[in-house]
């Protein structure tokens, strides 16, 4: 079946800190890969997306690019804030696969201290 | 533009009991999904509904769990004789069309708590 994994957290940095977090994916058809961002007290939103291979989802400095060769799509920004603080979620939606749930990762916590 | 609301924020039920959550998709949404978050794991898809209809209820426990979406009123997940298991954060997400590109709204959830 269809699975993300993600990398385990918490992940702690310093402000202005380069942030990689690493997601892979396993899926039966062609994904839409997604990155949400759940930040405390809050439902989680959408970060970005990118709907296939070699395309570059970006927002808020944050970036994450489609890479099927490597069934990757590792979530980059290069100086991170405090109030980047929250929980990542990568996830997949596979096209055409019906009422299409999101399937997600266990999720990344980060810390940014400053 | 309110939203997707989900109450109550916080549930506390005895086991056996039965536990009602509700959730309110944005205005305009007719596509409603629940998700449930165990304990150290990530989301996991339970229902799609759209209006008075049931969709896709693959992640759906097959008993003691149901879940509806009247024509009025907010999407409703019932879990009936709740056992300790059951707790865990359920979200609902809405969007105003369906389909594997569509941007879905999060609530903020609802933490139940089993006794």
């Amino acid at each position: 079946g269809d699975s993300v994994t993600q990398m385990e957290g918490p992940v702690t940095l310093s402000e202005e800190a380069f942030l990689t977090i690493n997601c892979t994916y396993t899926a039966t058809g062609y994904p839409s890969l997604f990155w949400y961002v759940q930040y405390p007290g809050e439902g989680l939103q959408l970060l970005l997306k990118a709907t296939k291979a070699d395309d570059k989802g970006s927002n808020k400095g944050f970036e994450a690019t489609y890479r099927k060769e490597t069934t990757s799509f590792h979530l980059e920004k290069g100086s991170v804030q405090v109030s980047d603080s929250a929980v990542y979620f990568c996830a997949l939606s596979v096209s055409g696969g019906g009422a299409d749930g999101l399937t997600f990762g266990k999720g990344t916590h980060l810390i940014i201290q400053p | 533009n309110a939203g997707v609301m989900q109450n109550p924020r916080h549930l506390v039920r005895r086991r056996g009991q039965e536990a009602r959550l509700r959730c309110s998709p944005m205005k305009g949404h007719s596509h409603v999904y629940w998700y449930r978050q165990l304990p150290e794991e990530g989301l996991k898809f339970m229902v799609y509904l759209q209006k008075e209809n049931i969709i896709d209820e693959s992640g759906m426990p097959k008993e003691r769990f149901s879940a509806e979406f009247p024509k009025e009123g907010p999407s409703i997940l019932r879990i009936q004789q709740v056992v300790r298991g059951d707790s865990a954060a359920y979200f609902c997400a809405s969007s105003p069309r369906g389909g594997p590109n569509e941007k879905l709204f999060f609530g903020s959830g609802t933490q139940l708590s089993v006794l």
